[in-house]
């Protein structure tokens, strides 16, 4: 089945460090990959997504690009933010049947200090 | 820009009463979802529904719970004699036609006492 493997968190920086979140996935298929962002008392935003393989997906300067060799999927940003503390989910969305089911990573929380 | 919105934002019942969580989902979409987060763990899939009917649901979705579209707009989930275990973050997500991606609602925090 498909699985999404993240890092361990929670991630501590100092604001204008760079980021990484490493995100690996298993699927049999050619999913799609998305990671999502939860601020604090807040549901799920759709970050970036990448629907093939070599896409990158960007958006309020985090990046992450799909590699089908390494399958993973990982989240950088060059300078992050005490506004950017939140918990980040990578997930993978196949087709099954007449829907699309993401499979979530167990989330990587985001601890950035002034 | 449209937006999935959920309520209650917290709801609070006793164990074995029926609950009716509630979302309205992004206008035009047309498949949807009901997601649970269990405090501090992943996000999990629990069942979609298009056409008027479930389309997938997973192994967490027993018999205690059901969706419903009543109308044109509302999308519930209805869970008939809650257990503690019940408690966690009940997300709603929408989708519309062509699209993989889904957009989800700010949640419902559920407490079984």
């Amino acid at each position: 089945g498909n699985s999404v493997t993240q890092m361990e968190g929670p991630v501590t920086l100092s604001e204008e460090a760079f980021l990484t979140i490493n995100c690996t996935y298993t699927a049999t298929g050619y999913p799609s990959l998305f990671w999502y962002v939860q601020y604090p008392g807040e549901g799920l935003q759709l970050l970036l997504k990448a629907t093939k393989a070599d896409d990158k997906g960007s958006n309020k300067g985090f990046e992450a690009t799909y590699r089908k060799e390494t399958t993973s999927f990982h989240l950088e940003k060059g300078s992050v933010q005490v506004s950017d503390s939140a918990v980040y989910f990578c997930a993978l969305s196949d087709r099954i049947g007449g829907s699309y089911i993401p499979t979530f990573g167990r989330g990587t929380s985001l601890i950035v200090h002034p | 820009e449209p937006e999935v919105t959920q309520t209650p934002s917290h709801q609070v019942t006793q164990m074995g009463q029926e609950v009716i969580l509630r979302c309205v989902p992004i206008s035009n979409h047309l498949y949807f979802y009901w997601y649970r987060q269990i405090l501090g763990q992943k996000v999990e899939f629990l069942v979609s529904f298009y056409n008027n009917e479930i389309s997938e649901k997973s192994e967490i979705f027993d018999d205690q719970f059901s969706v419903e579209r009543p109308d044109g707009s509302n999308f519930t989930l209805k869970i008939r004699s809650t257990k503690l275990e019940d408690s966690a973050m009940y997300f709603c997500a929408s989708q519309g036609e062509g699209t993989d991606t889904q957009y989800f609602g700010p949640g419902t925090r559920l407490t079984v006492l």
